[in-house]
């Protein structure tokens, strides 16, 4: 039982460059979501899924895309990669969308330049 | 949405209880309260949650105060591996429903000193 599990660890863009963030859970866990942070911040929510085929926007969607085609994966699609993409992005899962504990992944590091 | 205030940083003797306060006076009736903590750059990990009862698990106790609008996570014998940011979380608003997505604050940094 792996839990929630991310690649790459990390990874330099240039500016423009496109690229998409893995995260896969094997908890048959729902809901899914994806966070980013920045330095001394809080997480911010970009995208969450209810399940396979929905999934709908968070606090920060701009320049983010999603899909969930099966229950395991929720991939993350950077299109135009900017500076201010440059973030920690966490996956995590849950089985329930409330009271219950939402399980993280270690994180992808993205550096845009 | 539950906005939750913490103070930035603590600081707590290794072996000793240590307290952490959040205040959090908008919250509705029927909103949990989430702890979660971050050690150094590692995802965030889940302690605790409540609602109007005090919890207890094997990680922390959550102790809510009757009017709801503050609470304290207490962790019992606090070892060097606390060392983390702490969390206290409260649930976005939609119209009169809670969603259930977290609402992370910038949490407070524990540094459990020997």
């Amino acid at each position: 039982n792996a839990g929630v599990t991310q690649t790459p660890k990390f990874r330099i863009l240039k500016i423009g460059q496109s690229m998409t963030l893995q995260c896969t859970q094997d908890m048959n866990h729902n809901y899914m979501y994806w966070y980013r942070q920045d330095p001394g911040m809080g997480l911010k929510l970009i995208y969450y899924s209810v399940g396979a085929g929905i999934t709908d926007k968070g606090e920060v969607p701009n320049g983010y895309n999603v899909s969930r085609s099966t229950t395991e994966d929720f991939p993350l699609r950077l299109e135009l990669a900017a500076p201010s993409q440059t973030s920690v992005y966490f996956c995590a899962s849950s089985l329930a969308e409330r009271g219950e504990t939402q399980y993280f992944g270690p994180g992808t590091r993205l550096l845009v330049l | 949405d539950a906005k939750t205030t913490q103070p930035p940083s603590m600081d707590c003797a290794e072996g000793r209880a240590a307290n952490l306060p959040c205040n959090h006076s908008t919250i509705s009736g029927n909103e949990y309260v989430y702890w979660y903590r971050q050690i150094h750059s590692q995802g965030p990990q889940y302690i605790i949650h409540g609602l109007k009862n005090n919890e207890t698990n094997e990680m922390a106790s959550l102790i809510i105060t009757e009017d709801r609008k503050s609470s304290t996570l207490i962790l019992p014998h606090a070892t060097l591996r606390d060392t983390a940011v702490y969390y206290c979380i409260g649930e976005e608003r939609y119209g009169s429903s809670n969603t259930g997505k977290l609402i992370f604050g910038q949490g407070t940094t524990l540094q459990v000193k020997p």
